[in-house]
Formats: C-alpha cells, sequence, structure tokens
C-alpha cells in the first residue's frame, strides 16, 4: 500500500537532547513537508523539500534540522536549541507538476520531553 | 491578519443534524481549497477538494468556495457519531511551492 510512515509513534526527549523523527513516503512524491501542531494553534510549517537534496526553512523552523538525501525519506532533528519540543510532528507529501497541491499526511510522532 | 481564519470553537450537535463550518482568507490568490478531517490522535486525511469557486458534493459532504466574499464552508448532512474529528481547512496558490496555508481547525462532537 502507497503512503506515508512515521516513526516513531510515540518518542520521549529528556532536556538538552537532540532526537530524529523519521518519515518515509513510497508515492514518489517529490515535495516533503514537516508540521508541528500544538492544541488550539492548527499546523504551522516547519521545513519542507521539493526536491531531493534541497530544502527550505517554513515558518517556525528555529532549533530544528531536517536532511533529504532520498526522494523517500525526510528525517527532521529536533535538537536541544529548540525550547519548547513537546508537540505533535506530522510530515506530508505532495505530488509535484500535476497542478495537485493535496496533502498526504503520515499518522504523527508525539514527542514529549521529560 | 493570518492568512486563514477559522473559529476553532468546539461544536456539538445531535445524530442526524447538519454541521455546518467554515473558513474566511486574505490572500486572494488561493484557488485550491481543501477540507480534511483528522481522528484524535492520528494524520488528516484529505476529505474535500475543490478548484476556483462554486459547490462539489461528495456524499453527504458538500463543500461550498465563494471567493468574492473569501469564504469557503463544509457543510455534514445526517451527521453520524463517526464524524466526529477535527475539521481543518486549507488552501494553496497553483504554480506556487505547494505551500498549504491551514485553518486552526474545527473540533466536531455528533452526539448519538
Amino acid at each position: 500500500d502507497g503512503g506515508i510512515t512515521q516513526s516513531p509513534k510515540y518518542l520521549f526527549r529528556k532536556e538538552g537532547q537532540n532526537v530524529t523523527l523519521s518519515c518515509e513516503q513510497n508515492l514518489n512524491h517529490d515535495a516533503m513537508y514537516w508540521y508541528r501542531q500544538d492544541p488550539g494553534q492548527g499546523l504551522r510549517l516547519i521545513y519542507y523539500s521539493q526536491i531531493v537534496n534541497d530544502f527550505q526553512k517554513g515558518d517556525i523552523a528555529e532549533g530544528y534540522s531536517v536532511s533529504r538525501e532520498k526522494k523517500e525519506s525526510f528525517p527532521l532533528t529536533v535538537t536541544s536549541a529548540q525550547k519548547n519540543p513537546t508537540a505533535f510532528y506530522l510530515c506530508a507529501s505532495i505530488p509535484t507538476g500535476t497542478g495537485n497541491t493535496e496533502a498526504f499526511f503520515g499518522q504523527g510522532t508525539r514527542l514529549t520531553v521529560v | 491578519q493570518k492568512e486563514v481564519e477559522q473559529d476553532p470553537g468546539p461544536l456539538s450537535v445531535p445524530e442526524g443534524a447538519i454541521v455546518s463550518l467554515n473558513c474566511t482568507y486574505s490572500n486572494s490568490a488561493f484557488q485550491y481549497f481543501m477540507w480534511y478531517r483528522q481522528y484524535s490522535r492520528k494524520g488528516p486525511e484529505l476529505l474535500m477538494y475543490t478548484y476556483s469557486s462554486g459547490n462539489k458534493e461528495d456524499g453527504r459532504f458538500t463543500a461550498q468556495v465563494d471567493k468574492s466574499s473569501k469564504y469557503i464552508s463544509l457543510f455534514i448532512r445526517d451527521s453520524q457519531p463517526s464524524d466526529s474529528a477535527t475539521y481543518l481547512c486549507a488552501m494553496s496558490v497553483p504554480g506556487g511551492n505547494n505551500r498549504l496555508a491551514f485553518g486552526k481547525g474545527n473540533q466536531v462532537v455528533v452526539i448519538p
């Protein structure tokens, strides 16, 4: 089945620790996105990538980093510089070149600082 | 002013009622309009997708776009308890970098 797989589903981070969230897709989509969701705030864009080896900052990139070495994979690292990382993180992909901007989402990773 | 405004206030309705949700936006370049449904602790899934102004119907769901008023709506007829979820509107500019602008989401509870 085609789709987006995020792992792990739940993640706990200690203060000062970096953690990496995985996002893999087999939809052959060029564009991939990371969003953060907090209660009452909707989805906020962290980083996005339109093509392999290229990515851009979104609206709240500080304290986060990404890489796009393969079309299928777009991991997000939450660094110790992110002071309030507890949130629900969503990865999405969009087919490009079709005019269609329908985003397909993974099931999310809930990150908690302990 | 935010690009997309959606009143996040929870909405409780009895089973069988019509649910009405809406979003307003400020960017007149938006051409693609979407509604996503998100169940608790899950990722959003696309519910309706419309291009430009007009209505689109899919079963119990109807999406309306009024570009002159910069206003979009989602109607759910004969609501069911399984419709209880958060509904997010989203929109984008054609030919842009495929960035979607999201509303904050509406939590809907359908009471049996």
